[in-house]
Order: structure tokens, then sequence, then C-alpha cells
């Protein structure tokens, strides 16, 4: 089962712009990561936060995890062409035990900027 | 280091052979992940471990074995291949499971006639 949910499916925006992508998810978290993928390419790992966590930064990014709405979102300011990619967000489900790193992942926002 | 990576890059098989996708990671990670890819869908974890000679199921282990013989090493084999098993498998490893990114191949890009 797909545990986020990402929105928009698409977005296409001017270099120089803002981009914002969100994500839902159901259940319990230990963190949220969310994750780049180039075109016929593997991911990336862009940025994690924790469930006790409420906004993070890392360069261009910035994320924030709203616990009691299920919901994050990423926002890439200034975007440049080279960021045209699908992102994805990935929730770490807490059972209540152990966790394996087993992340689920959500369909994705594909990310056009145009130059 | 070479980080994570995933042979062959391309298969083609007929429904009913068999085939196993190698992954190889140089970084010393513990874990080990299998996933697939589907047209617009996010990854879904088919088989994971924890360490070297353990394997465990994920949410779409059916139809599918897997191996950690090695720390560095995790195969994944499809005994009897279906057309539904037409994706991309995307190999991943971590340090650990909490709180650590995963680092992942290119992908094999799998199709099954």
């Amino acid at each position: 089962s797909q545990q986020g949910e990402e929105d928009p499916q698409a977005l296409s925006i001017q270099e120089g712009e803002n981009a914002t992508m969100n994500c839902s998810y159901k259940t319990s978290i230990n963190n949220l990561q969310w994750y780049r993928q180039n075109s016929g390419r593997g991911l990336v790992h862009l940025i994690l936060i924790r469930s006790n966590e409420r906004e993070k930064h890392s360069g261009r990014l910035r994320v924030t995890l709203d616990t009691s709405k299920k919901s994050s979102s990423l926002l890439i300011t200034a975007s440049r062409a080279a960021d045209t990619a699908s992102y994805f967000c990935a929730t770490d489900p807490n059972a209540g035990g152990t966790s394996y790193g087993k992340l689920t992942f959500g369909q994705g926002t594909i990310l056009t900027v145009h130059p | 280091n070479a980080g994570v990576t995933q042979t062959p890059k391309f298969r083609v098989l007929k429904t009913g052979q068999s085939m196993t996708l190698l992954c190889a990671q140089d970084m010393n990670h513990e874990y080990m992940y299998w996933y697939r890819q589907d047209p617009g869908m996010g990854l879904r974890l088919i088989h994971y471990s924890v360490g070297e000679g353990t394997t465990a199921k994920g949410e779409v282990p059916d139809g599918y074995n897997v191996s950690r013989l090695k720390k560095q090493n995790f195969l994944l084999g499809l005994e009897s291949a279906a057309p539904s098993q037409t994706s991309v498998y995307f190999c991943a490893s971590s340090y650990s499971g909490v709180l650590n990114e995963q680092f992942f191949g290119p992908g094999t890009r799998l199709t099954v006639l």
C-alpha cells in the first residue's frame, strides 16, 4: 500500500521561481525523507526530518513536517533547470518496534524547470 | 568508491524463465533493500536484509527470493518470471535502518514477455 500521497503530480515553473511539493501520509512515522530521481537514474537522498522536528533546511531546500496533519512539504527556492527531476517523499513508519528503514514511497512529483 | 552497483542494467526474459539480479555496495553498509518501481507509482519494497546471512519480506515479496551470503552483495532472484514482474528494480543500502539515508543503485530495467 502507498503510505504517501504527493501533490501536485506534476509542476512546471520558470527558472528562479520557487517550487513547493506536498506529501501526506497515513500512519505514525519515525521520520520522513525526500529523494530526487533524475530521468532513468536511481534515487538520491535530499533531506531527512525526524518526527519530533518541524522544519529543516539544506541549501536551497526547506522541509516542513506537521505530524498532527500527517503532512510534509518540500520547498526548493530559486529553482534552476538542473532541478528538473521527480521528487519522492518516503516515510519510515513507526510500528512500535525496531525500525529497519522499511521506507514507503509516495508516487512522486515531476518537476520541470524551464530556462 | 563505486557506491551501489547493479548488474545487469537491462534484461528481457520470456515468461517462465529465471534470472538473478546482483547488487553490490562498497560502503560497508549493514542494511540492503530491493525495490521495484512501476509507472506512476513510487518504489515498493520487495525484500530487505539487516546484515549478512539475514533476509526478510517487504511489501511485495511474492515471486521473488533473495540471498545475502556476503555483506557487500544482495541478490534478487526470479524463479519463474511473469509479465507482472516487468518493472525497474532498484537496490539500496544504508549504514543502519534508523535515521539513515538510503543509497540507491542505478536500477535494472526488466521486461518479461
